[in-house]
């Protein structure tokens, strides 16, 4: 099956730093990817849409400066989480669907990275 | 609004036991359909899904999951649970405002030897 990797798989940062986290489609192309945040003992929440070539879209709710997205290529979008406060400490699990578009299509998600902000 | 209620948050059965997990969603139009298993600190992992066509859906690692229009249910059961079961299950429907998954609560699986 296809695969996502992501890097790191973990980080410990201090209050006030930035962290780009890296979500890479290993075999196939992407032109849409999606960064999720799981909280401990909850759900996946979605936090955006990364798109090749244009702009991000976010959720609700989810500060568009302090979570930068650059989908730089159509292999690779990156997270950045900056001036990170310990309240941004998470799971943040990538996502890819196989083609773009449409609600049947199966995703593949990356191993996740998890963010400790001390 | 779409989404996705598991009303179980935390399930244990010994092992050999048989499992069912209970998914309930809510979406407008025929739902695609999936759940995933989380193993602690990992990502998720497909075990099956559902777009179309026979109900009963044949997944990964001995799992089935039935798709009932009429309870708006996705169940996902496994005859015989093993001890490496032991997981969180994520039950999701398809049809985010961003062809994004939208996912349930979870429901953690523990299994007594």
């Amino acid at each position: 099956g296809a695969v996502v990797s992501q890097h790191p798989s973990r980080v410990i940062c201090k209050s006030g730093t930035s962290v780009k986290i890296e979500c890479r489609s290993l075999d196939f192309q992407a032109t849409t990817m999606f960064w999720y945040r799981q909280f401990p003992k909850k759900s996946l929440m979605l936090m955006a849409t990364s798109n090749e070539g244009s702009k991000a879209t976010y959720e609700q709710g989810v500060e568009k400066d302090k979570f930068l997205i650059n989908h730089a290529s159509l292999t690779l979008s990156t997270l950045t989480v900056t001036s990170a406060h310990p309240e941004d400490s998470s799971f943040y699990i990538c996502s890819a669907p196989m083609a773009a578009g449409g609600p049947y299509n199966e995703q593949f998600f990356g191993p996740g990275t998890r963010l400790t902000v001390l | 609004a779409q989404s996705v209620t598991q009303p179980d948050i935390h399930i244990t059965v010994s092992e050999g036991a048989s499992l069912e997990l209970r998914c309930n969603y809510s979406y407008g139009a025929t739902p695609y359909l999936f759940w995933y298993v989380q193993s602690p600190g990992q990502g998720l992992q497909l075990l099956l899904k559902y777009f179309s066509g026979d109900t009963l859906v044949q997944g990964i690692k001995g799992f089935e999951a039935e798709f009932k229009r009429s309870q708006s249910s996705f169940n996902l059961r496994k005859p015989s649970v093993h001890w490496s079961d032991a997981a969180e299950y994520f039950c999701a429907v398809g049809g985010g405002s961003q062809g994004n998954l939208i996912f349930g609560k979870g429901t953690k699986l523990s299994v007594k030897p």
